[in-house]
């Protein structure tokens, strides 16, 4: 296993257009969380599986965005009608139930255009 | 509501220690974090502290922790240039997710 997998690393789509990203945890994690993060800033919560239930959303996921783990595996987050101000660093991170480490993967880059 | 905050940036000569420092809010965190993160990647679990300790040691860095003023620090001794990133200090809350501060930029001058 060689960590949190996340794809695609980039992504430039016009205003406008939907994308989806995806995430693959660390085999036999639980827990997967997504976060955004702007220049400057640290990664700010977006939302959290444990398994295939999605425990919390943070205010910050607009009705535009969606989170799913349908199998308790990977996952997908997608936007709909992505804004200039969707332009980020999107993360996946994962960790167990019985350990306090968290994971993450290299992110994936959106620019929106 | 739960805040992390760090210093922005630190600039210390290849060889010299340096010391990264956070205060956060939320006194019921059990645990908090160091997150290094170099340019265009990902965060990378640097180390990690238990509430009830006050110190942890792993290679060439030392957490401690002070509970009582709620402030946490990253010494790195011996400091590389390959140490030049962004460090992250976060707490974990009550839902299991980290709330991270913005970041201090090291700079490692040769």
């Amino acid at each position: 296993d060689t960590g949190v997998s996340q794809d695609p690393r980039h992504k430039i789509t016009k205003r406008g257009q939907n994308v989806t990203f995806r995430c693959d945890p660390i085999s036999e994690h639980n827990r997967l969380y997504w976060y955004r993060q702007t220049l400057g800033q640290g990664p700010e919560f977006l939302t959290y599986f444990q398994n295939e239930a999605q425990l919390e959303k943070s205010r910050l996921l607009s009705d535009r965005f969606s989170a799913e783990r349908p199998k308790g595996s990977f996952s997908t987050l997608e936007i709909q009608r992505t804004e200039q101000g969707d332009s980020a660093m999107y993360l996946c991170a994962s960790s167990t139930r019985q350990g306090p480490e968290a994971f993450f993967g290299q992110g994936t880059r959106l620019t929106v255009v | 509501g739960e805040d992390v905050e760090q210093s922005l940036f630190l600039s210390v000569r290849e060889g010299d220690s340096s010391v990264i420092n956070c205060t956060y809010t939320d006194s019921s965190s059990t645990y908090l974090y160091w997150y290094k993160q170099e340019p265009g990647a990902g965060l990378q679990l640097l180390t990690y502290i238990f509430s009830n300790m006050d110190m942890k040691q792993d290679q060439r860095l030392t957490v401690l922790l002070n509970k009582k003023d709620k402030h946490l620090s990253l010494r790195i001794a011996d400091t590389q240039t390959g140490d030049s990133a962004i460090y992250f200090c976060a707490e974990i809350d009550s839902s299991y997710k980290l709330i991270f501060g913005s970041g201090t930029r090291l700079l490692v001058r040769p």
